[in-house]
């Protein structure tokens, strides 16, 4: 089964800051999914990323995906207090054909 | 709008008994998934299920089965529930692979005491 490295593991912010995280491999994927989970919640799927070098927008959310489709990274503007969350990407790597989890990037954005 | 929903959002059982986690989903999706999560150690998964009937182990099965009698169902048995069975059961389904996501239920965090 093939890992995906996410960092950084923890990361509190004050409102109005910009950030990015990552998101990393060795091997390479047909395709990359970012999600966010909020406190208490389940994971929800917020983008799928499919082509090598690819650029997807989010109103305040970038998204790319590497050039050799063993990364991604995913960076926000002006964070606000609503982004704090655990960011979790995925790729389909597991064994049986099952997505493969990161384990998340925790986010708290303070006003 | 279309979900997942778990039956519980909190459960406390005792050491030993028998505890059932209930999945439907309501999107006619093929494939159905268990997993926990715990801090620092991500989501795992427990079983999935990629037709009625149909169930398949994941990472870490031992001490869980499950059933799919229906397409829309999904269940999580904890045989003799432990306390290192303690944490956030998630359950997820998705309408193929390959670049499909997924949809996950709320969660059900479970203490065994």
């Amino acid at each position: 089964t093939q890992l995906l490295e996410q960092s950084p593991q923890f990361l509190s912010i004050q409102e109005g800051e910009n950030l990015t995280v990552y998101c990393n491999s060795s091997s390479v994927f047909s395709s990359l999914q970012w999600y966010r989970q909020e406190p208490g919640e389940g994971p929800v799927l917020l983008v799928t990323v499919v082509t090598g070098g690819e650029v997807k927008k989010l109103k305040r959310l970038t998204f790319q995906f590497g050039d050799a489709r063993k990364d991604s990274s995913l960076h926000i503007t002006a964070a606000q207090p609503g982004d704090t969350g655990l960011y979790l990407c995925a790729a389909y790597g597991g064994s049986q054909g099952n997505l493969i989890f990161g384990k998340g990037t925790k986010l708290s954005v303070k006003p | 709008d279309v979900k997942v929903t778990q039956s519980s959002r909190y459960l406390v059982k005792r050491t030993g008994e028998k505890v059932f986690l209930e999945c439907v989903q309501d999107m006619d999706h093929e494939n159905m998934f268990w997993y926990r999560q715990d801090p620092g150690l991500g989501l795992r998964l427990i079983y999935f299920s990629y037709d009625v009937k149909m169930k398949e182990k994941g990472d870490i099965p031992e001490g869980y089965s499950v059933s799919r009698e229906k397409k829309e169902r999904f269940s999580l048995i904890l045989e003799s529930a432990s306390t290192n069975q303690t944490s956030m059961y998630l359950c997820a389904s998705s309408l193929g692979t390959g670049s499909y996501g997924y949809t996950f239920g709320s969660g059900t965090r479970l203490t065994v005491v």
